[in-house]
Parts: C-alpha cells; structure tokens; sequence
C-alpha cells in the first residue's frame, strides 16, 4: 500500500511554455500533499505544501504565480510550471501524507525530470 | 533548518550490517525521528520511523537511545541494492507539518 504515482516521469519543452505534473496517492486518500525540488547533487528542498480545497502555502522564495498548485481532489494534486526557463530545469518529486495510527507518514513519487530548452 | 547530523557517506561490506548514526540533540518532545533513502534518480523511499522505542520492521531496525538524541539505523544485511543516499528526519507529528531534508548519508555498499 501507500503508492504514490506521478506522470509525466520526464518532460522536456522549450522556454516560455508550460508544463503540467500530475501526482496521484494510488491506494489512500491525502488531505495534504506536497511538492519538493532537487537540483543536481543537492538534497530535496521544499516548495509548496498543497492541502485539498484551499490555498497552496508557499516556501519563502517560491513564486506562486510561477509554479501553480491544484489539490482538486483527494487523490490528485498538479503542479504547473508556467513560462518555463532553463533555470527551472530540475527533478520535482510530489508525497503525500498518510495518517496511520499515531502518526504521519509521507509517501514519495518517483519525480518528473524537467529539462527546458 | 535540517536539525539532525548525518556523516556524509559511509561504506558497508555486502553481506554485513550497515549501521547509519544521526544526531539529533535538539529533538522535541513531540518530533518523531523519520529515516527515507533516495536511490539515484529516483523518489524517496519510506523506511522507517519511531518516538523513543526501538523499531524493526521487514527493512530495517532503529534504535533510538534514551535521551532521544542520537538514533542508529540498521541494515542487517546490506546487498548492493542498499546503495542510496540515507535521511534522518526528525518532525512533529502535528498538522501539515512537511519533512525537512538535510544532506543525508551516501552509503555504498562494496562486493
């Protein structure tokens, strides 16, 4: 159980456009998903935490109107990368939190790599 | 902030247990101590996590001292799969509270 999935595993556009990543919790329901980023060689850093019918919240330093986050439902959440740059070139992973007896438990997608021209 | 302290990388000897430390004397009483590891190129992946008792399950085993500020995690049986970069997390279990990563352990694991 707990399986996370996203898709695309891997995009590559070119600069100006928008791309669209799609993460699903497969077998459970998640209230509260949430979307990291991890550049080469680096650990991953938090960009957003998605709750379902509300608002994203936002990391300090990640633009909101840039990289946009649906949690329509309570196994989806997207994340839209808008006027895609180079610099935004990057492995984005989604999780989703799984409460289970006492405690939380985040749940990995296996990321998207991003690669814009 | 990350607020644990993991050597940068480690090696292990396939066949034999691999034993990954994590400080993390600033703990909470309410902040549970999470272990993830990451495989080159992929998501992380969920192994283990605990409060203050000594947990095992089919991955692995973690033992957190009684103080709660260090923890070891235990690989009884290293195979070359277990090669990843391993995260010692240490997080409230309240809310929407997200898991903060550090720079985690590379651990290798050698024929």
């Amino acid at each position: 159980g707990a399986v996370v999935s996203q898709h695309p595993s891997w995009v590559i556009c070119k600069s100006g456009t928008s791309v669209k990543i799609e993460c699903r919790s497969l077998d459970f329901q998640a209230t509260t998903m949430f979307w990291y980023r991890q550049f080469p060689k680096q650990s991953l850093m938090l960009m957003a935490t998605s709750n379902e019918g509300s608002k994203a919240t936002y990391e300090q330093g990640v633009e909101k109107d840039k990289f946009l986050i649906n949690h329509a439902s309570l196994t989806l959440s997207t994340l839209t990368v808008t006027s895609a740059h180079p610099e935004d070139s990057s492995f984005y992973i989604c999780s989703a939190r799984q409460k289970r007896g006492g405690a939380d438990t985040q749940y990995f997608g296996p990321g998207t790599r991003l690669t814009v021209l | 902030d990350a607020k644990t302290t993991q050597p940068p990388s480690m090696d292990c000897a396939e066949g034999r247990a691999a034993n990954l430390p994590c400080n993390h004397s600033t703990i909470s009483g309410n902040e549970y101590v999470y272990w993830y590891r990451q495989i080159h190129s992929q998501g992380p992946q969920y192994i283990i996590h605990g409060l203050k008792n000594n947990e095992t399950n089919e991955m692995a085993s973690l033992i957190i001292t009684e103080d709660r500020k260090s923890s070891t995690l235990i690989l009884p049986h290293a195979t070359l799969r277990d090669t990843a970069v391993y995260y010692c997390i240490v997080r409230a279990n309240s809310g929407n509270t997200p898991l903060v990563f550090g720079k985690g352990t590379r651990l290798s694991v050698i024929a």
